[in-house]
Order: C-alpha cells, then sequence, then structure tokens
C-alpha cells in the first residue's frame, strides 16, 4: 500500500518568503506528527495532530510555524516570514492512533532558505 | 531538546562483521524504537522494544533494553555494504500516541 508522502520534495525560497509544505499520511492513520531534522542532528517533534484537532503543538519554535489538517487526512505545515535558520529536512509521520506506537515516515521536504 | 544519545557517533567496519550502536537516554519510557535513514530523508522503522522487554529480534538486527541503566542497544550481525546508513534510537514520552525523541544518530558505514 502507499506510505507517507510528503510534497514538494525540495523547496527553495528566500528569506521572508511564505512557504507550505504538505504531509499525505497512510490511510486511515488517524494521529500525524511533523518533525524538523537539521544537518547532523535526529528529528526534532514540531506539532501532532490526532484527527483534525492539534493534539500537541509544544514543539512549534515560534508563532511563525503553523499547521493544519482539516479533514483529519492531508496536514499541512506552514512557515511565516521564513528565515535561513528555517533550512532543514521537514518530516512528516503518521500512525494507526490507537495506541499503536509505531510512526511511518514520510520522505521529507528539504527546505532551503536563501 | 533530545533524549536519545547514540554511541558512537560514527562506526566503520568491514562487510560481514557486527556492528553495535549504543543509546542512552533520559526519562522513563514505555517503549524504544530504533529507525534508520539513508541520505538524510525518511526514516525507516526498524524494531520497537517495550519497557517490559529485554530482548527482540527481527532477522540481523536484536535490539536490548536495560530500563535500570537507560540504555538500548542495537546489533546488525553479518552486516551488508547495503546497512550503510544512520541509525537512531527513540523514545516516547507517555503512553499511546505520542511524539518521539530521537538522539542524534550513529553513522554506520560498511565497506565492501
Amino acid at each position: 500500500g502507499a506510505g507517507v508522502s510528503q510534497t514538494p520534495s525540495n523547496k527553495v525560497t528566500e528569506k521572508g518568503k511564505y512557504v507550505e509544505l504538505r504531509c499525505d499520511p497512510i490511510s486511515g492513520h488517524t494521529a500525524l506528527y511533523w518533525y524538523r531534522q537539521s544537518l547532523g542532528q535526529g528529528p526534532e517533534f514540531l506539532i501532532y495532530f490526532q484527527g483534525t484537532g492539534a493534539a500537541d503543538d509544544s514543539g512549534l519554535p515560534n508563532d511563525r510555524f503553523f499547521a493544519v489538517r482539516p479533514e483529519g487526512s492531508v496536514s499541512t505545515l506552514k512557515i511565516q516570514r521564513t528565515e535561513r535558520g528555517d533550512s532543514a529536512v521537514y518530516l512528516c509521520a503518521s500512525s494507526l492512533g490507537l495506541g499503536e506506537e509505531t510512526q511511518y515516515f514520510g520522505p521529507g521536504t528539504r527546505l532551503l532558505v536563501l | 531538546s533530545q533524549q536519545g544519545e547514540e554511541d558512537p557517533q560514527a562506526l566503520s567496519i568491514q562487510e560481514g562483521e557486527n556492528a553495535t550502536m549504543n543509546c542512552s537516554y533520559k526519562t522513563s519510557i514505555n517503549n524504544l524504537q530504533w529507525y534508520r535513514q539513508n541520505s538524510g530523508r525518511g526514516l525507516v522503522h526498524l524494531i520497537l522494544i517495550r519497557s517490559n522487554e529485554r530482548e527482540k529480534h527481527s532477522g540481523r538486527l536484536r535490539v536490548t533494553l536495560d530500563t535500570s541503566k537507560k540504555s538500548s542497544s542495537l546489533l546488525i550481525t553479518a552486516s551488508r555494504a547495503a546497512d550503510t546508513a544512520s541509525y537512531f534510537c527513540a523514545t516516547d514520552r507517555n503512553s499511546g500516541n505520542t511524539p518521539l525523541v530521537f538522539g542524534k544518530g550513529t553513522r554506520l558505514s560498511v565497506i565492501a
């Protein structure tokens, strides 16, 4: 079956611009997670959805970052007024959400802010 | 902040040798997972071990967990060049669906 997909694969933008990153989870998975990975580091948690609601957004670094999941499936991570420090790989993962701990990751979006 | 710390940071071995990677963490967990990542992109889930388990096997992988020492190890036996990747341990914070907390990873190079 299809895994987690993310678009775009790569995104180059200029400082100050707005970007949207999309995640399409595995069908039937109610839990969705966003992580950010900088070079040489492990992924760091940003936000977690259970269904349509953000169950935990404690990892969002500041109010320039926002994510939505309006229908409980596809999610969009939105970054306003991008900064060079936002450059990283943004990873999305999903899980069944019924006490199922295994998270399945997408290929990520590599964001480069010039 | 990252809870897990993998050791070593980098490991280079010959094909056919065994590779052992260690992970330490700080707080109580419900389970610990190991993931593999090629070329800095998506992570592939390898194995999950629960806090009440001490050892688990999956193919050429063997994972141990010592909750008293807050540590885990991943052993890859009879390594292959295709095992070259970064390996991360990840722990949960609470029960059920929670974000994972990753270490910095071990970069494994298997030389043919």
